[in-house]
């Protein structure tokens, strides 16, 4: 198994430029996490998917941020437009995941993004 | 929602020793306690979990111990070796669809 694919793993932009970061999650995991790392406020649940439907986005900081998924093995997070202040890694990850929570979660390699 | 609280953010200690990092959680509903490990330039990996109606666990030279009355949780690795040297995130979980909380991170430095 590949694990979780994440792509570009490194992404350099301009301010206003929109980015797309991409996940392949592991075949069979019907959920599908987005987290953001930064130092100053660590790992943050950005959106969770269950079965390719969003399940919370309540973590995604304002409407230039959007995530879709449109089949099992594959999910997008778009900025647009992108600010320096969305400078961080970005982390997919997936689980068989249950609605009762115990999800373990496989973490793909990371894309960091910097805005200049 | 839930909040998980992680000390120390830094430790290091000798090779040999011992090193505790503890988490403490505000959800009561909370029932799952994933420790995840992350090396440089990677993406954090599963290490050690532990469920509610547990109060410890243990693998090789990491244990996890749960106390879920004063609602925090502790991970102990003893004989450390500096390929323990990493940044140990702790986690909790409960009946939000899985939704994965993590403390800020421990950068574990373990010295020769």
């Amino acid at each position: 198994d590949a694990g979780v694919i994440q792509s570009p793993r490194h992404e350099v932009t301009e301010m206003g430029q929109e980015v797309t970061l991409r996940c392949k999650p592991i075949s069979g995991h019907n959920s599908l996490f987005w987290y953001r790392q930064t130092m100053m406020r660590g790992l943050e649940l950005l959106i969770y998917f269950n079965n390719n439907v969003p399940i919370d986005d309540s973590g995604m900081p304002e409407d230039r941020f959007s995530a879709k998924m449109p089949n099992a093995s594959f999910s997008t997070l778009k900025i647009q437009p992108s600010e320096p202040r969305d400078s961080a890694v970005y982390f997919c990850a997936s689980s068989k995941g249950r609605a009762s929570g115990a999800n373990v979660l496989t973490f793909g390699a990371g894309s960091r993004l910097t805005v200049l | 929602g839930e909040n998980v609280e992680q000390h120390p953010s830094t430790l290091s200690v000798q090779e040999g020793d011992s090193a505790v990092i503890k988490c403490t959680y505000s959800d009561s509903a909370s029932n799952y306690f994933p420790w995840y490990k992350q090396e440089l330039g990677k993406g954090p990996q599963l290490i050690i979990d532990i469920r509610s109606n547990v109060g410890e666990k243990k693998d090789q030279r990491i244990a996890v111990t749960l106390n879920k009355t004063a609602k925090h949780f502790s991970l102990h690795i003893t004989e450390t070796q500096p390929e323990d040297s990493a940044v140990y995130f702790c986690a909790a979980s409960g009946n939000q669809g899985g939704k994965l909380i993590f403390g800020q991170g421990t950068e574990l430095s373990v010295k020769p």
